[in-house]
């Protein structure tokens, strides 16, 4: 089946910092892929995604390339601020039809982000 | 601005006991899921439903129920809560837009 793996948390970087995220996945065919970010205490928000082999995603200085020589999608931001500290989710939806929305999610990378 | 409400977001309840945790959307959305959450192993998907009356099990369905009798709300039902479902209860609405519930943390005793 589909699978998901994450970098190893927790991730505690100083402010302005460079952040990587790693994330390596398995599927059958030829899935979407997202990032979502959860804020303490609230819901998951999609972070950005990425639909097909090559395409990069981003959002408020976030970056994923779909990689799909290597099956990764690894998750970057130039300088973090204090306010990205977060727990962040990598996942993939199988492409088409009504299995849209159904997430395979890796097991999460929290980041601390110190002043 | 409301998109996805669940019913609450902490829930304390015994061994035995039958649960409820409701999810309603305000988007007309067909496709909801239920997912758990919990350190170190992500989310994982318990139930969905693409259309009114209909579910699929997903992932991790054992000792869970779902009903869905109108379109924006999608019910997840425990029915004889057992201490390992204690854990963080997500719900999600996609249609050509993701959201996510808050979440419900459900404690079992």
């Amino acid at each position: 089946g589909d699978s998901v793996t994450q970098m190893e948390g927790p991730v505690t970087l100083s402010e302005e910092a460079f952040l990587t995220i790693n994330c390596t996945y398995t599927a059958t065919g030829y899935p979407s892929l997202f990032w979502y970010v959860q804020y303490p205490g609230e819901g998951l928000q999609l972070l950005l995604k990425a639909t097909k082999a090559d395409d990069k995603g981003s959002n408020k200085g976030f970056e994923a390339t779909y990689r799909k020589e290597t099956t990764s999608f690894h998750l970057e931001k130039g300088s973090v601020q204090v306010s990205d500290s977060a727990v962040y989710f990598c996942a993939l939806s199988e492409a088409g039809g009504t299995s849209y929305g159904k997430l395979t999610f890796g097991q999460g990378t929290i980041l601390t982000v110190h002043p | 601005d409301v998109k996805v409400t669940q019913s609450s977001r902490y829930l304390v309840k015994r061994t035995g006991e039958k649960v409820f945790l409701e999810c309603v959307q305000d988007m007309d959305h067909e496709n909801m899921f239920w997912y758990r959450q919990d350190p170190g192993l992500g989310l994982r998907l318990i139930y969905f439903s693409y259309d009114v009356k209909m579910k699929e099990k997903g992932d991790i369905p054992e000792g869970y129920s779902v009903s869905r009798e109108k379109k924006e709300r999608f019910s997840l039902i425990l029915e004889s809560a057992s201490t390992n479902q204690t854990s963080m209860y997500l719900c999600a609405s996609i249609g050509n837009e993701q959201f996510f519930g808050p979440g419900t943390r459900l404690t079992v005793l």
